[in-house]
């Protein structure tokens, strides 16, 4: 099956711990992203990459980093520099199109909840 | 910048009572708007993309329309699977804005048996 995978599920972090969330996606798409979710708030772009060994910052990237050394994975690295990382994460794929295209439909996976211990 | 906005935050239907969510958006230049589905402690399931005003795209019980200014799902009849948060995103058609989206806050719909 096609699709884009997130682990883990649930993760704990202490304070000052640097942790690594995953994703991983078979959809042979070229863009994914990195979103992060709280209560009662739209999602909001913490990364993106349109191609391998490039990635954007997006609105919220401050105390988080990212690599994207093969086009099926971007890792995302909540560091100790993020002051309130407690929420849910959100990674996404999608086709890019042309440059005049409106292709570009994002597909999520299924989440990792982070709580800060 | 870009904003979206949903409402009403959270709407109680009676299960085969018809409703509208609106999303009411401000971009420069639209490439898209699009509807997800999210079910609590999951991530969103994309529904429907609209490209341009006029534009109407069905799936089930729920419809989708676009106006240059807002956007309308319609569901019709619902049924208490239908409940879920329902997001609004719109994507810029400016070069340096290539791929974002930006989204609402979402609305969440319960529809009682």
């Amino acid at each position: 099956d096609g699709g884009i995978t997130q682990s883990p599920k649930y993760l704990f972090r202490k304070e000052g711990q640097n942790v690594t969330l995953s994703c991983e996606q078979n959809l042979n798409h070229d863009a994914m992203y990195w979103y992060r979710q709280d209560p009662g708030q739209g999602l909001r772009l913490i990364y993106y990459s349109q191609i391998v060994n490039d990635f954007q910052k997006g609105d919220i990237a401050e105390g988080y980093s990212v690599s994207r050394e093969k086009k099926e994975s971007f890792p995302l690295t909540v560091t100790s520099a993020q002051k309130n990382p407690t929420a849910f994460y959100l990674c996404a794929s999608s086709t890019l199109g042309g440059l005049f295209s409106s292709y570009n439909e994002q597909f999520f996976g299924p989440g990792t909840r982070l709580t800060v211990l | 910048e870009d904003q979206v906005t949903q409402s009403p935050e959270a709407l109680r239907l009676q299960e085969g009572e018809s409703s509208s969510l609106n999303c009411s958006y401000t971009v420069s230049g639209l490439r898209g708007l699009f509807w997800y589905r999210q079910d609590p402690g999951k991530g969103p399931e994309f529904l429907f993309t609209l490209y341009s005003a006029g534009e109407e795209k069905e799936k089930e019980r729920l419809k989708a329309t676009l106006t240059k200014k807002e956007s309308f799902l319609h569901i019709t009849a619902p049924k208490p699977e239908d409940s879920a948060t329902y997001l609004c995103a719109v994507s810029n058609a400016g070069g340096t804005s290539y791929g974002k989206l930006t989204f609402g806050q979402g609305t969440i719909l319960t529809v009682h048996p």
